[in-house]
């Protein structure tokens, strides 16, 4: 079975512009999760989606939204894209909620994002 | 906000010793979880603990869920040098988002053959 999936893997972008990131979950996941990984640290939470609903947030500014679509897909998006948005952007899936698991997320591989 | 504690930050070892890290926390929580990281790749999660005093075998991997609910442990025995990467360690908070893990910074493991 295939794991989660992210496009693009790498793309570079400059300040000021906007990008989209896309994330398919592993097939029966419902929970769709975002994290920004900046070098030498670890992932750090932006959003949750669960059923088409965000179901938390992290401590990022307005620039950034998602949206998950009825096949559970998600896409992250990031507007007026700053020097310190550089970083590595991963999804992680998992069952989602009334699951006695559902804190085991199953990550992809990221789409790096180098903001010029 | 939370914030993990994850030691040590790097260690050089040789290959066949054992490895032991830890993660302290300054909340509780009710799930914690050890994530392996590969340059250029995401994280895979190795074990999950969800009981406080567990203790979870996987593999040459042992890891345990401290009493307090505000720490835990990852052993490594007889280290393979395909044991290089980067460990994290992952809190999750009741009530909070399912999807809202807090990690470390991670530990950097080198293995010399």
């Amino acid at each position: 079975d295939a794991g989660v999936t992210q496009s693009p893997t790498h793309l570079i972008k400059t300040r000021g512009q906007q990008v989209t990131l896309r994330c398919s979950p592993i097939s029966g996941h419902k929970s769709v999760s975002w994290y920004q990984q900046v070098l030498g640290q670890g992932p750090q939470f932006i959003f949750q989606y669960y059923e088409k609903e965000e179901r938390g947030r992290g401590n990022f500014p307005d620039r950034f939204s998602a949206r998950q679509f009825p096949n559970y897909s998600s896409e992250l998006n990031v507007n007026a894209l700053l020097l310190g948005d550089s970083a590595l952007y991963l999804c992680a899936s998992s069952l989602g909620r009334g699951f006695s698991n559902t804190g085991e997320l199953f990550f992809g591989e990221g789409s790096r994002l180098t903001v010029l | 906000g939370q914030q993990l504690n994850q030691s040590p930050q790097s260690m050089f070892i040789q290959e066949g010793e054992d490895v032991s890290m830890n993660c302290t926390s300054s909340s509780i929580f009710n799930t914690w979880l050890w994530y392996k990281q590969d340059p250029g790749e995401g994280p895979v999660l190795l074990i999950a603990l969800y009981k406080a005093g567990e203790l979870t075998s996987n593999g040459r991997l042992t890891a345990q869920f401290g009493i307090t609910r505000k720490d835990s442990f990852l052993n490594i025995s007889a280290s393979i040098p395909s044991d290089v990467g980067i460990y994290f360690c992952a809190g999750q908070n009741y009530g909070g988002s399912q999807g809202n893990l807090i990690f470390g910074k991670g530990t950097k493991l080198s293995v010399k053959p």
